[in-house]
């Protein structure tokens, strides 16, 4: 099956900081990936779609220049947390969709815990 | 926004018992699908049920939709104890096509599946 995973697991890091989450498509090639955020016991909110070879989306009240995303990839997408503070402190998650898929099945990753001190 | 909502909140049941999780909509959909977390994991796929289907099964999972209610169901039979996860419901909304489609997760429902 579709694996996608995250690097690192989890993250601890001084305010003001900035922290790099990457995520990877394994075995297949995402032209779409998408990033979300997700507080203890609550949903995931999405936070971008990032497209291979062009400009995040960002949702509302997302800042773009806070979560910078980057697509260079089929397989990789990186999500930059710049000088991150302790409210950014959550676990985010990537998906990736195939190509190929037509039903917007995406395949998630573990996830990123990040903490800011 | 988060289109689904997911009832109950949390259910609690005795190992090999069914489980049955509502997820509600707002806005018409392409499809809906079912996602599984456990705690302080990623999220498991576990089904895709197109805006043309009614029902649809696999393995102990069988999920319904109701277009006209904009529902579906859940249902977990023979639960197990290595069943204990969040359920999420997210739908793919028809406003959103193609390239620019995207999910939209329900809240999530904590199942507990007591051995």
């Amino acid at each position: 099956g579709a694996v996608v995973s995250q690097h690192p697991s989890r993250v601890i890091c001084k305010s003001g900081t900035s922290v790099k989450i990457e995520c990877r498509s394994l075995d297949f090639q995402a032209t779409t990936m998408f990033w979300y955020r997700q507080f203890p016991k609550q949903s995931l909110m999405l936070m971008a779609t990032s497209n291979e070879g062009s400009k995040a989306t960002y949702e509302q009240g997302v800042e773009k220049d806070k979560f910078l995303i980057n697509h260079a990839s089929l397989t990789l997408s990186t999500l930059t947390v710049t000088s991150a503070h302790p409210e950014d402190s959550s676990f985010y998650i990537c998906s990736a969709r195939d190509w190929a898929e037509i039903y917007n099945e995406q395949f998630f990753g573990p996830g990123t815990r990040l903490t800011v001190l | 926004s988060q289109q689904g909502e997911e009832d109950p909140q949390a259910l609690s049941i005795q190992e090999g018992e069914n489980a049955t999780m509502n997820c509600s909509y707002k806005t018409s959909i392409n499809n809906l699908q079912w996602y599984r977390q456990n705690s302080g994991r990623g999220l498991v796929h576990l089904i895709l049920i197109r805006s043309n289907e009614r029902e649809k099964h696999s393995g102990r999972l069988r999920v319904t939709l109701d277009t006209s209610k904009k529902s579906s169901s859940l249902l977990i039979t023979a639960s197990r104890a290595a069943d204990t996860a969040s359920y999420f419901c997210a739908t793919d909304a028809n406003r959103y096509t193609g390239a620019n489609s995207k999910l939209t997760f329900g809240k999530g429902i904590t199942l507990s599946v007591r051995p």
